[in-house]
């Protein structure tokens, strides 16, 4: 069946540095993630998505790479804060099935 | 007032108890979920609902109920509570829509089985 996983459970970066979350999947045929973060006692809350059309996408401080080749997805958050300290999942919605698929998450830590 | 709301927050219950976990929305969405979610390993879908008359296993429906009483309300129920069953219970909602998947998520329920 279908996965998405992340490389790596945790990340520990010192405030004002870059920050690199990496997710692969194993469908080929996979063209829509989103990433959502989750805060301590909260539910998870959308941040960024990105459709197999795009192989870059940009928020607000936050870029979403895709390379569909290799089946990776990462979010680059840009001079992380001590507030994107969270958990952070890449999802595959599959809005035909009306079901998403999530990564296990990467705690995400920023130090002062 | 939060958009999709979860009660109790926290539950603390013992070994073949029956549990109720309700959802409500105010978002207007047809598409409704249940999550569970364990330490190490995302989240996992229990049930979900596309409207009010419809019902669908997700991965992990086994030991698990829910009832959808209204397009806004839709009720997680453990009919015999296990301690594994220990976790941290999420409602979500859609829009349905092919443009997007992107899940709202309440602030989640915590179930300790003792």
């Amino acid at each position: 069946g279908e996965s998405v996983g992340l490389h790596l459970p945790t990340l520990s970066v010192q405030e004002g540095d870059n920050s690199i979350i990496n997710c692969a999947y194993s469908n080929s045929a996979s063209d829509y993630f989103i990433w959502y973060k989750q805060e301590s006692g909260k539910g998870p809350q959308f941040i960024i998505d990105i459709r197999s059309n795009m192989d870059k996408r940009q928020g607000q401080r936050v870029t979403v790479l895709l390379n569909k080749t290799v089946k990776h997805l990462s979010l680059q958050i840009a001079a992380t804060q001590p507030g994107d300290s969270a958990v952070y999942f890449c999802a595959e919605p599959n809005t035909n099935a009306g079901k998403s698929t999530f990564g296990d998450g990467t705690t995400l830590t920023v130090k002062p | 007032d939060a958009d999709v709301t979860q009660t109790p927050r926290n539950r603390i219950t013992k070994t073949g108890k029956r549990i109720m976990l309700e959802c409500s929305q105010t978002k207007g969405h047809d598409r409704m979920y249940w999550y569970r979610q364990d330490p190490g390993l995302g989240l996992r879908l229990i049930y979900y609902s596309f409207d009010v008359k419809d019902i669908n296993k997700g991965e992990i429906s086994d030991g698990y109920s829910v009832s959808r009483q209204a397009q806004a309300k839709f009720s997680l129920s453990l009919e015999s509570a296990i301690p594994n069953q220990t976790a941290l219970y999420f409602c979500a909602t859609s829009e349905g829509s092919a443009n997007t998947g992107e899940l709202f998520f309440g602030e989640g329920s915590r179930l300790t089985v003792l």
